[in-house]
């Protein structure tokens, strides 16, 4: 079965760039999302088909995917954005999530 | 507005059976993938089950032939009916509407399943 990999935590300074990353065989070829989660909070979309921003995400929030790495960049991190990012495609009638990352704000 | 709401979690015995309800409102069911997704204790997500627009269904290997999934289109309600519930399912589950292309941009607020002795 198709597998997604993420690292398990990422730290950023304040206003820097975070850049969390996506991998799988083949991701390039597959649309890939991304869900940000907070504690206590469900899941909310914060890309879709790899770079496109539902309505109300912050232009900081972009996306990208090519090859076997998609990755979420978030720039000019904001302490509101700690939380647990994961990565998801869809493969056979499946729907594949990623372990999960970590992004601590410090 | 798009909302949708699980109810049926509880406290249940290895082996027991429970059924979950995920209400839509602000939209019909019968027209959108409805899935599963569930997340143990500090544990990351999982998808469990999916519904499409036809009423087809499908299943992560872990719940196959114990975890069966249906919609009433008369009540805008998704279930979740889970047999044969063992001690790794325990978990906040949650139904979202889902879509090829969209991903899942709504999500319910979760209903806790805990199986326990």
């Amino acid at each position: 079965s198709y597998e997604l990999s993420q690292p398990p935590s990422v730290s950023v300074s304040p206003g820097q760039t975070a850049s969390i990353s996506c991998f799988g065989d083949k991701l390039g070829d597959k649309y890939t999302f991304w869900y940000q989660q907070k504690p206590g909070q469900s899941p909310v979309l914060v890309m879709f088909q790899d770079n496109k921003r539902p309505s109300g995400i912050p232009e900081r929030f972009s996306g990208s995917n090519s090859g076997n790495t998609a990755t979420l960049t978030i720039s000019g991190t904001q302490a509101m954005d700690e939380a647990d990012y994961y990565c998801q495609v869809w493969d056979s009638n499946t729907v594949i999530f990623g372990r999960g990352t970590k992004l601590t704000v410090l | 507005e798009v909302q949708l709401v699980e109810s049926g979690g509880g406290l249940i015995q290895p082996g027991g059976s429970l059924r979950l309800s995920c209400a839509g409102s602000g939209f019909s069911v019968s027209s959108n993938y409805i899935t599963w997704v569930r997340q143990a204790p500090g544990k990351g997500l999982e998808w469990v089950s999916f519904i499409n627009l036809g009423g087809t269904t499908y299943y992560a290997d872990s719940v196959q032939g114990r975890f069966t999934i249906s919609r009433d289109d008369s009540k805008n309600t998704v279930y979740l009916q889970m047999n044969s519930l063992r001690v790794e399912d325990t978990a906040l589950y949650y139904c979202a509407r889902a879509g090829a292309v969209a991903g899942l941009p709504y999500w319910g607020q979760g209903t806790l399943v805990t199986v326990s002795s």
